[in-house]
């Protein structure tokens, strides 16, 4: 079945970049996911890539593609303690309603 | 913006009792899903319909049913509940379209079976 991975942590110092790595196994998705969840909160889209793009920035945000090799990561520029969470990275296959979840990367941003 | 409304957001049942989850979906939002989050795990597919039927299934159990209503709210009904139920039950709605299909998330409805 369809599997999504992700490292489980991962910590940076207040400014400096992360990069949130993710490798999933469907060879027919479409669109991979990442979301945010903050303690005892529910699921915040942060952004997404169509599996025919390599590249896509917003704002802080950098998600590169490598379809060949299904990478997916998250680069967050200048990182500020507000960035502390998990997240997610999930992936959807053509033509299906179902999401697969990676386990989840929490983030510890030190000030 | 209007966003995803869950109800109740914490619910506290007994073993064996039934407990019903409800989920208002974003205004024109045509596809509700379900997910379930156990303490430090990922979120699990549960069930997700569209135009108030059922488009997938995933791992719900089969003492779980769920259904969705004219109004597009749907509801996850839980029966003979069990210790291990206890968990973030996490709605999501989306306008299906042929492409992407982004999922916006409700704030969760943390169950506690006791």
């Amino acid at each position: 079945g369809e599997d999504v991975e992700q490292s489980l942590f991962l910590s940076v110092r207040e400014g400096d970049s992360s990069v949130i790595n993710c490798t999933y196994t469907d060879s027919s998705s479409t669109y991979l996911y990442w979301y945010k969840q903050e303690p005892g909160a529910g699921l915040q889209l942060l952004t997404y890539i169509f599996s025919n793009m390599d590249m896509k920035q917003d704002q802080r945000l950098t998600v590169l593609l490598n379809k060949k090799d299904k990478h997916l990561s998250l680069r967050i520029a200048d990182t500020q303690t507000g960035d502390s969470a998990i997240y997610f990275c999930a992936d959807q296959n053509t033509g299906g309603f179902k999401t697969i979840f990676g386990a989840g990367t929490r983030l510890f941003v030190k000030a | 913006a209007a966003g995803v409304i869950q109800s109740p957001r914490h619910l506290i049942k007994e073993k064996r009792e039934t407990a019903t989850l409800k989920c208002y979906p974003i205004p024109r939002h045509d596809t509700v899903y379900w997910y379930q989050q156990g303490p430090g795990q990922d979120p699990q597919f549960l069930i997700s319909f569209y135009e108030k039927m059922q488009s997938d299934k995933g791992s719900i159990p089969d003492r779980f049913s769920a259904q969705q209503f004219s109004d597009y709210h749907s509801e996850l009904n839980m029966s003979s509940l069990e210790l291990g139920d206890s968990a973030l039950y996490f709605c999501a709605s989306s306008l299906w379209t042929s492409g992407a299909d982004t999922q916006y998330f409700g704030p969760g409805t943390r169950l506690t079976v006791l």
